[in-house]
């Protein structure tokens, strides 16, 4: 079974401009998730889809950050304009929905580093 | 106060050590419990799930739920250098919507 894929790896940018990271989950898992991971915190919820639906944007801060998911399939997320506190890694991570005991699985991440 | 503390660490053992791991948690509605491994440039994965308080035996590994107390905790038993990771403790109620714990590195030495 193909694992989470994220690209780019690693992404260098200087504050105010934008950036985007793109994922495509297990094929067949309706659940996609973006968590960001600064260093030395566990990762923290940004978003969550089902399907091509948002469940949960809570802790998006959407003044900058956008995300998608298109078909239900790959997603994008977006930064603009960047801040100095961006740094982090952005983990995709998903799940199938055929119960509370499915695994969620993660992707390896973009490490993003602002400037 | 954050929802779930974990033990900082960094933790530093020799190969055949047992490695202990703890996490303690504010919200009483916390029910299904995890420990996440998590390599260098990798993303986390799961290593154990538990529901009830108690223990839960994984080969080597060993997860342990005290709800009355809200803490749990990963016992780690003749570690090997591939055990060298960070470990994160995740906690949900029933959606999850996963709270991690910031993690603890450990470097097991051969």
């Amino acid at each position: 079974e193909a694992g989470v894929a994220q690209s780019p790896r690693y992404k260098i940018i200087e504050k105010r401009q934008s950036v985007a990271f793109w994922c495509n989950p297990i094929s067949g898992h309706a659940t996609l998730y973006w968590y960001q991971q600064i260093l030395g915190q566990g990762p923290k919820l940004l978003i969550q889809f089902q399907n091509n639906g948002v469940v949960d944007d809570s802790q998006l801060p959407k003044d900058r950050f956008s995300a998608e998911r298109l078909k239900g399939v790959d997603s994008t997320l977006k930064i603009q304009p960047a801040k100095l506190e961006d740094s982090a890694v952005y983990l995709c991570a998903s799940r199938s929905d055929r119960g509370f005991n499915e695994k969620l699985f993660f992707g390896s991440g973009t490490q993003l580093s602002v400037l | 106060q954050k929802e779930v503390e974990q033990d900082p660490g960094p933790l530093s053992v020799p190969e055949g050590a047992i490695v202990s791991l703890n996490c303690t948690y504010s919200n009483s509605a916390f029910q299904y419990f995890m420990w996440y491994r998590q390599y260098s440039r990798k993303g986390p994965e799961l290593l154990m799930y538990t529901y009830s308080s108690g223990n839960k035996e994984d080969g080597r590994f060993t997860a342990q739920v005290d709800k009355s107390s809200k803490y749990i905790s990963l016992f780690i038993r003749d570690s090997q250098p591939s055990d060298s990771a960070t470990y994160l403790c995740a906690m949900t109620q029933n959606d999850y919507k996963l709270s991690f714990g910031a993690g603890t590195t450990v470097t097991v030495r051969a």
